[in-house]
């Protein structure tokens, strides 16, 4: 079965700085990766995807994260944060097989500090 | 542009209580799924339905139930509420098997 670790449940930056939020997979088989946001008091929506193909992928409000299958790592980087990305970071995995439900970190709290 | 529509958004039960929580996507989807969230845990998968007419279980099935009405609607059942189930509940869908999900607002229910 597949699981995914996110390193670490709180991240606090400063506004204008980089960030990089860790997450690490463990599947016996080919996945698909994604990146969800969870703004305050709303539902998830995808931030970015990895299929397949180039493994630098770009999402939404300049978030960008890397595929590293040797390191079956997948972590989110943005290179200056605004006050409007205090949220919560989800990395989920799904493996490459039909009908297999998606599987979700625990979320990684991103604080922007002024 | 409803997407998914989660009904209630707030719920109060009494322990030993019994509800319902609805679930309508217009996307044409044709897999749904229930989660909850709690502080420090993340998402954790209730049900899914992969297609009309089936339902699996997820991590945390026990004190469910679920129907998928047809292929827009899923709902979840408690039908003896207890205080662990206080939690953020969250109805998803997607269409192909891409990962692709689209969350509603979310349920807060509260068992007392």
């Amino acid at each position: 079965a597949q699981s995914v670790t996110q390193l670490d449940s709180q991240v606090p930056v400063f506004e204008e700085a980089p960030v990089e939020l860790r997450c690490n997979y463990s599947s016996s088989v080919s996945v698909y990766l994604f990146w969800y946001v969870q703004y305050p008091n709303q539902g998830l929506q995808l931030l970015l995807k990895y299929l397949s193909g180039s493994t630098l992928v770009k999402g939404i409000n300049g978030f960008e994260a890397e595929f590293n299958k040797s390191q079956t790592s997948f972590h989110l980087r943005k290179p200056s944060v605004h006050i409007s990305d205090t949220a919560e970071y989800f990395c989920a995995v799904l493996t490459r097989m039909r009908n297999t439900p998606l599987v979700f970190g625990k979320g990684t709290r991103l604080s922007v500090i002024a | 542009n409803a997407g998914v529509t989660q009904t209630p958004k707030f719920q109060v039960l009494k322990t030993g209580q019994s509800m319902t929580l609805q679930c309508a996507q217009d996307m044409n989807h044709n897999s749904m799924y229930w989660y909850r969230q709690d502080p420090g845990m993340g998402l954790r998968l209730i049900y899914y339905s992969a297609s009309e007419g089936t339902t699996d279980k997820g991590e945390v099935p026990n004190g469910y139930n679920v129907s998928r009405l047809n292929k827009r609607e899923f709902s979840l059942r408690l039908e003896s509420a207890a205080p662990s189930q206080t939690s953020v509940y969250f109805c998803a869908s997607s269409g192909l098997n891409t990962g692709e999900l689209f969350f509603g607002e979310g349920s807060r229910l509260t068992v007392l």
